[in-house]
């Protein structure tokens, strides 16, 4: 099946420094992908949709100045933590689609634990 | 809005016996539906989707799921369990019941296997 790669795996900061985790479709393409935040013991919530080309389009209560996302291409789509604190901390998964299978199946990343400090 | 209920939290079956997870939509159309499995340290796989047709779904790894309009469910089953089937299981509708849009996910059951 299509493998989504992130990266890195698990990152730990400082309180007010910006991290950045990369989400890769490595043997397919992907026009839009999505991002997510899993809370322990708690289900996936769907921060934004990301979409090549264009700005990303993010769920109510997400702050976009916060988490940033940029999709360069079809194959790559980065989310930037700016200003991290201690509540940041979370599970973040990324997910894709191949291009033009719009009933096709979502395939997962492994997911980026951040650790603020 | 759509959304998932997934009434347990967290279920144990014995190694050999049978397994049902249950899952609940809220949505007035025919939803799409989808289990997920993610194991430690692994990303979500697909066990299986539903979208038409046939209301009782075949998925990998022996599982498979009935969709009843009737009581809006899509419940997953597996007749015999394996120790490697330990994880957690989301149930999830996709957004807006249109194609290539996110999915809605469940709050996950977590199953453990005894032996």
């Amino acid at each position: 099946g299509a493998v989504v790669s992130q990266h890195p795996s698990w990152v730990i900061c400082k309180s007010g420094t910006s991290v950045k985790i990369e989400c890769r479709s490595l043997d397919f393409q992907a026009t839009t992908m999505f991002w997510y935040r899993q809370f322990p013991k708690k289900s996936l919530m769907l921060m934004a949709t990301s979409n090549e080309g264009s700005k990303a389009t993010y769920e109510q209560g997400v702050e976009k100045d916060k988490f940033l996302i940029n999709h360069a291409s079809l194959t790559l789509s980065t989310l930037t933590v700016t200003s991290a604190h201690p509540e940041d901390s979370s599970f973040y998964i990324c997910s894709a689609r191949i291009a033009g299978e719009l009933d096709g199946e979502l395939f997962f990343g492994e997911g980026s634990r951040l650790t603020v400090l | 809005a759509q959304s998932v209920t997934q009434p347990d939290i967290h279920i144990t079956v014995s190694e050999g016996a049978s397994l049902e997870l249950r899952c609940n939509y809220s949505y007035g159309a025919t939803p799409y539906l989808f289990w997920y499995v993610q194991s430690p340290g692994q990303g979500l796989q697909l066990l299986l989707k539903y979208f038409s047709g046939d209301t009782l779904v075949q998925g990998i790894k022996g599982f498979e799921a009935e969709f009843k309009r009737s009581q809006s469910s899509f419940n997953l089953r597996k007749p015999s369990v394996h120790w490697s089937d330990a994880a957690e299981y989301f149930c999830a509708v996709g957004r807006g019941n249109q194609a290539g849009t996110a999915l809605i996910f469940g709050k996950g059951t977590t199953l453990s296997v005894s032996s």
